[in-house]
């Protein structure tokens, strides 16, 4: 049973590019969460999906990111044009609903992007 | 404004000894907590959990408090061991909330 995937694991990508970064959420979890973790600090909350819904993107830059979780397939974090100050780990949680026996999130490892 | 507050961003403690991290929260309508352990280049993983209607949560060398007048929340691991060494955080959520807020982290160090 495969828990939160996610790829690339490490993605270089120069000024102005664009980045995607997917996640697949654990078998059985419709809701997908993205994080971002800056250099020495915490988790920051970015933007909370269902299927073909953005439930909460109060925690994303106004420009440049957008994310989707189409009804197949991965949850998709783009960065259009990016600069070097979005270089950071990029999580990918995923949950059942909140009322389910052992409610809480699964993480991804991780997509490290590194602006150049 | 951080509703989830980890004063301390290190600690350092002996094999077989006692590690307390300690989490401060702001937001009265949080009710219910989760500590999440993360390695270096990993994802970052759960630990344990507690809800507000309780104020202990034990699981192994793992036990969590909670004192919801205080609005703290601490994480007590014993003994400790060289592999406890990762960053912990300490994450909450309300009941009407959408996603968990959580707090900066706290290095733990166990030293052999």
């Amino acid at each position: 049973n495969a828990g939160v995937m996610q790829n690339p694991r490490h993605l270089v990508r120069r000024r102005g590019q664009e980045a995607r970064l997917r996640c697949s959420p654990m078998k059985g979890h419709s809701h997908v969460y993205w994080y971002r973790q800056l250099p020495e600090e915490g988790l920051k909350f970015m933007v909370y999906l269902q299927k073909e819904n953005i439930i909460d993107e109060s925690g994303m830059p106004k420009e440049r990111f957008s994310a989707e979780f189409p009804k197949e397939g991965p949850s998709i974090l783009r960065i259009q044009q990016v600069v070097r100050g979005d270089s950071a780990a990029y999580f990918c949680a995923s949950s059942p609903p909140r009322d389910s026996l052992g409610y809480g999130y699964t993480f991804g490892s991780g997509t490290r992007l590194t602006v150049v | 404004d951080q509703q989830v507050k980890q004063n301390s961003p290190s600690l350092s403690v002996q094999e077989g000894r006692i590690s307390i991290l300690n989490c401060d929260y702001t937001n009265s309508m949080f009710d219910y907590f989760l500590w999440y352990k993360k390695y270096p280049a990993e994802g970052p993983t759960f630990l344990i959990s507690i809800s507000s209607i309780k104020d202990k949560n034990e699981d192994g060398r793992f036990t969590v408090f909670l004192n919801k007048s205080a609005k703290h929340l601490s994480l007590h691991i014993v003994p400790s061991q060289p592999g406890d060494s990762a960053v912990y955080f300490c994450a909450a959520e309300d009941n009407y909330g959408q996603n968990f807020v959580f707090g900066p982290g706290t290095r733990l160090s166990v030293l052999p």
